[in-house]
């Protein structure tokens, strides 16, 4: 399957707990996307990174979310001392390019329940 | 702040009609549009784009329309098909940029 992989696709965690979700991007991709769809709302964009760097981590919460992609293996969004409101789907995109006219193909989510 | 917006949530449409599903942007520096489709519990999928310096582009049942003038964009989607169901997500980023801003979705029903 040469899309966009996220795994777990469904998570619970109580409150308090840590959470950690990963991105294997498209073959060839090296310019990865995570953002966030809350419920009844629209998505939102939380950081992009490239291969060892974050270019822009504007839309994360500043505290107990960080984000990396090493240089081997899958980007990782992780969430520390998780509350309800985290709850969520986490959808983690990669394109080919990192500006200008450039798509982005998601993969198909990871689902936060916090309970 | 929302500079991408889909004003109506959902939109019905008999099989066979025309579907059109309007985005409203308020940043005239964005250069690039998108527009996704979303299932239930699956993740968006690219279905057509639009750069600022075209007002229209096709693709098999799927046009883009931008009329940069207005910061309007609109997807039509001809014949409507019962696939077509699914939540349709407008995006757009920044020549310079590497966000997507993303409007918040409209329901589209195509009714057998």
């Amino acid at each position: 399957n040469a899309g966009v992989m996220q795994n777990p696709r469904h998570l619970v965690r109580r409150r308090g707990q840590e959470a950690r979700l990963r991105c294997s991007p498209m073959k060839g991709h090296s310019h990865v996307y995570w953002y966030r769809q809350l419920p009844e709302e629209g998505l939102k964009f939380m950081v992009y990174l490239q291969k060892e760097n974050i270019i822009d981590e504007s839309g994360m919460p500043k505290e107990r979310f960080s984000a990396e992609f090493p240089k081997e293996g899958p980007s990782i969004l992780r969430i520390q001392q998780v509350v309800r409101g985290d709850s969520a789907a986490y959808f983690c995109a990669s394109s080919l390019l990192g500006q200008g006219r450039n798509t982005i193909y998601f993969g198909e989510g990871s689902w936060l329940t916090v309970v | 702040d929302q500079q991408v917006k889909q004003n109506s949530p959902s939109l019905s449409v008999q099989e066979g009609r025309i579907s059109i599903l309007n985005c409203d942007y308020t940043n005239s520096m964005f250069d690039y549009f998108l527009w996704y489709k979303k299932y239930p519990a699956e993740g968006p999928t690219f279905l057509i784009s639009i750069s600022s310096i075209k007002d229209k582009n096709e693709d098999g049942r799927f046009t883009v329309f931008l009329n940069k003038s207005a910061k309007h964009l609109s997807l039509h989607i001809v014949p409507s098909q019962p696939g077509d169901s699914a939540v349709y997500f407008c995006a757009a980023s920044l020549n310079t940029g590497n966000q997507f801003y993303f409007g918040t979705g409209t329901s589209l029903t195509v009714i057998p």
